[in-house]
């Protein structure tokens, strides 16, 4: 079965400093990997994915996410935040043949001025 | 574009008593899948449906039930609530399955309180 870890359950950071929120899945099959972000009372938004090709994608919004198949991670980096990254951000797994989604338990980036 | 839409946005219930939530998928999509989003939890799996028919179900009991209209529309229907069935219910629309599906689109979530 898949499962999907989060190793952090909130990490606290500097406006401009960097961040890296881990992401670490099992699977015995390929899989599809995202990141999403949620927002207080909103729902979730698709912040990046990882499907093919290039192990290294990126967002719109300078947070970018490595996919390491060795050591099966794939965690979420941005070199410098803003206040308005504060958000709780979810590591999801897909296999190719069901897409439904596996989430990990979520990580609460909460940015400081 | 409206997007994923859910409604209602929030709903109190009482223990014993029978819910229906409801989600309109994103233009264009066929496919909608339901979680349940417990406080402080990840989304968790509850079905998936596509062509009308349940495609596939998470590890949820047989009180959760649901149905998809010919427009793709669907409804979550939960039976006899129970206190822990308290969660934000997310829809996600997507086209097409498997393989040819990397992109679930989220609703913002129904709020549902059980007293």
């Amino acid at each position: 079965a898949q499962s999907v870890t989060q190793l952090d359950s909130q990490v606290p950071v500097f406006e401009e400093a960097p961040v890296e929120l881990r992401c670490n899945y099992s699977s015995s099959v390929s899989v599809y990997l995202f990141w999403y972000v949620q927002y207080p009372n909103q729902g979730l938004q698709l912040l990046l994915k990882y499907l093919s090709g290039s192990t290294l994608v990126e967002s719109i919004n300078g947070f970018e996410a490595e996919f390491n198949k060795s050591q099966t991670s794939f965690h979420l980096r941005k070199p410098s935040v803003h206040i308005s990254d504060t958000a709780e951000y979810f590591c999801a797994v897909s296999d190719r043949d069901t897409d439904k989604l596996i989430f990990g338990t979520g990580t609460r980036l909460q940015v400081f001025p | 574009d409206a997007g994923v839409t859910q409604s209602p946005t929030h709903l109190i219930k009482t223990r014993g008593q029978q819910v229906t939530l409801r989600c309109s998928p994103k233009s264009g999509h066929d496919t909608v899948s339901w979680y349940q989003q417990a406080l402080g939890q990840g989304p968790q799996f509850i079905f998936q449906y596509y062509e009308e028919e349940e495609r596939q179900r998470g590890n949820f009991p047989d009180r959760f039930s649901g149905h998809q209209f010919p427009n793709y529309s669907s409804e979550l229907n939960v039976n006899a609530l129970l206190l822990g069935d308290s969660a934000l219910y997310l829809c996600a629309s997507s086209l097409g399955t498997g393989e040819l599906n990397t992109e679930a689109f989220f609703g913002q979530g129904t709020r549902l309180t059980v007293v």
